[in-house]
């Protein structure tokens, strides 16, 4: 069965200092993988993906997130947090025809 | 341009309603998908299907009905409305675990 797992609900990080979102994954295979980002009612946002290419993603408003099989990781980060950050945050996994989502983890950023 | 089309983007119901969500792409892709989101609770997948003709239920498929008529639109019925589906409704779409692509959202209240 394929599965992702963030293993956080909820993070809060200070204005100005690193952010990271944890996200594990489980599949026979190496999936396609995700971040979304979804600020308050609003839709979801790509933010990077990783399709077996280079394991170092970068992706928008300088987040990036690396792939690690040996982990079965995918793990968002960004160095220094914005009070534009703060939003929920999913991440997604795509097989040939499904795509199978986290649970979203709510950043909040502290002025 | 290319993507998702989702409307209505908000809706209210009388209990015992009924109404169509409508979801169209124009990107050819095989997999379509419609999710809930409650708080609290991510994503849930509400039906999904994996080309023109081909339906399948997800998680939380009470109370909803799918077609894939074409390979283009996957409306989501709601045969009889009821306060329990009040929720924020997503549509989706993607082939070969490239990319997702989401819709943008229909907030529908059901009183």
């Amino acid at each position: 069965a394929q599965s992702v797992t963030q293993l956080d609900s909820h993070v809060s990080v200070s204005e100005g200092t690193p952010v990271l979102l944890r996200c594990n994954y489980s599949s026979s295979y190496s999936p396609s993988l995700f971040w979304y980002v979804q600020h308050p009612n609003k839709g979801l946002q790509l933010l990077l993906k990783y399709t077996s290419a280079a394991t170092l993603v970068k992706g928008i408003n300088g987040f990036e997130a690396e792939f690690k099989k040996s982990e079965t990781s995918f793990h968002l980060t960004k160095p220094s947090a914005h009070m534009s950050d703060a939003a929920e945050y999913f991440c997604v996994g795509a097989g040939a025809n499904n795509l199978f989502f986290g649970t979203g983890t709510r950043l909040t950023v502290i002025p | 341009n290319a993507g998702v089309t989702q409307t209505p983007k908000f809706q209210v119901l009388k209990t015992g309603q009924s109404m169509t969500l409508q979801c169209a792409q124009d990107m050819n892709h095989e997999y379509m998908s419609w999710y809930r989101q409650d708080p609290g609770m991510g994503l849930r997948l509400i039906h999904y299907s994996v080309g023109a003709g081909i339906t399948d239920q997800g998680e939380v498929p009470n109370g909803y009905n799918v077609s894939r008529s074409t390979t283009e639109d996957f409306p989501l019925r709601l045969l009889s409305a009821a306060p329990s589906q009040t929720s924020v409704y997503f549509c989706a779409s993607s082939s070969g675990g490239v990319q997702a692509f989401f819709g943008q959202g229909t907030r529908l209240t059901v009183v």
